[in-house]
């Protein structure tokens, strides 16, 4: 079985500040890597994933993450925040030949200016 | 492409009655899935579908929860005798199975309010 882990439930940054949320994974076998973007009230927008290839991965929105097999860790990184990327944002895992997602607790990204 | 719908948004039931939501996925996917999420937590994993066969059941899909998709084509998830611990935002997605780290995609969501 697989399991994601959020380190921070909440990222508090300022308007134009870089911006990196954390996210580790568990699994015995190769994966896949996403990370979700829920505005208020809304589903699930994917952001970006990681199938395999170069480690670093471009997104919507100005959004990257990179892809660290040794550190087991998928962190979502943007270099300018603007005050519409205020949302939850959710890391999830899944496995060749298992489609279903597991998802972390979510990390909640507060732009003020 | 309309994306994946819900209906309703939004339900609020007392304790004991049944309900039941639907779920229209993107037209050509043939991979559906249900979640649910609890406040403060990501999405869990409930069932899913491929076609019109539902090949796995989470251990959380208590016997009053059943879920079909009789035509291979939209899905419904009927929650029985609710009870005030069934209170979370149950989210429906949809994917196309075949290609490796199939993406799915995730309809609005109905949230239920268990009284």
């Amino acid at each position: 079985a697989q399991s994601v882990t959020q380190l921070d439930s909440q990222v508090p940054v300022f308007e134009e500040a870089p911006v990196e949320l954390r996210c580790n994974y568990s699994s015995s076998v190769s994966v896949y890597l996403f990370w979700y973007v829920q505005y208020p009230n809304q589903g699930l927008q994917l952001l970006l994933k990681y199938l395999s290839g170069s480690t670093l991965v471009k997104g919507i929105n100005g959004f990257e993450a990179e892809f660290n097999k040794s550190q087991t860790s998928f962190h979502l990184r943007k270099p300018s925040v603007h005050i519409s990327d205020t949302a939850e944002y959710f890391c999830a895992v899944s496995t060749s030949g298992y489609s279903t997602l597991t998802f972390g607790k979510g990390t909640m990204l507060l732009v003020s200016p | 492409d309309t994306g994946v719908s819900q209906d309703p948004r939004h339900k609020i039931t007392k304790r004991g009655q049944n309900v039941t939501f639907r779920c229209d996925p993107i037209s050509e996917h043939n991979r559906l899935y249900w979640y649910r999420q609890t406040l403060g937590q990501g999405p869990e994993f409930l069932t899913y579908f491929q076609n019109e066969a539902q090949l796995e059941k989470s251990r959380l899909l208590s016997d009053r929860f059943s879920a079909e998709r009789p035509k291979g084509s939209f899905s419904t998830l009927e929650i029985q005798r609710t009870e005030q611990g069934d209170s979370a935002m149950y989210l429906c997605a949809s994917s196309l199975a075949g290609s490796s780290g199939e993406t799915q995609y995730f309809g609005p969501g109905t949230r239920l309010l268990v009284l």
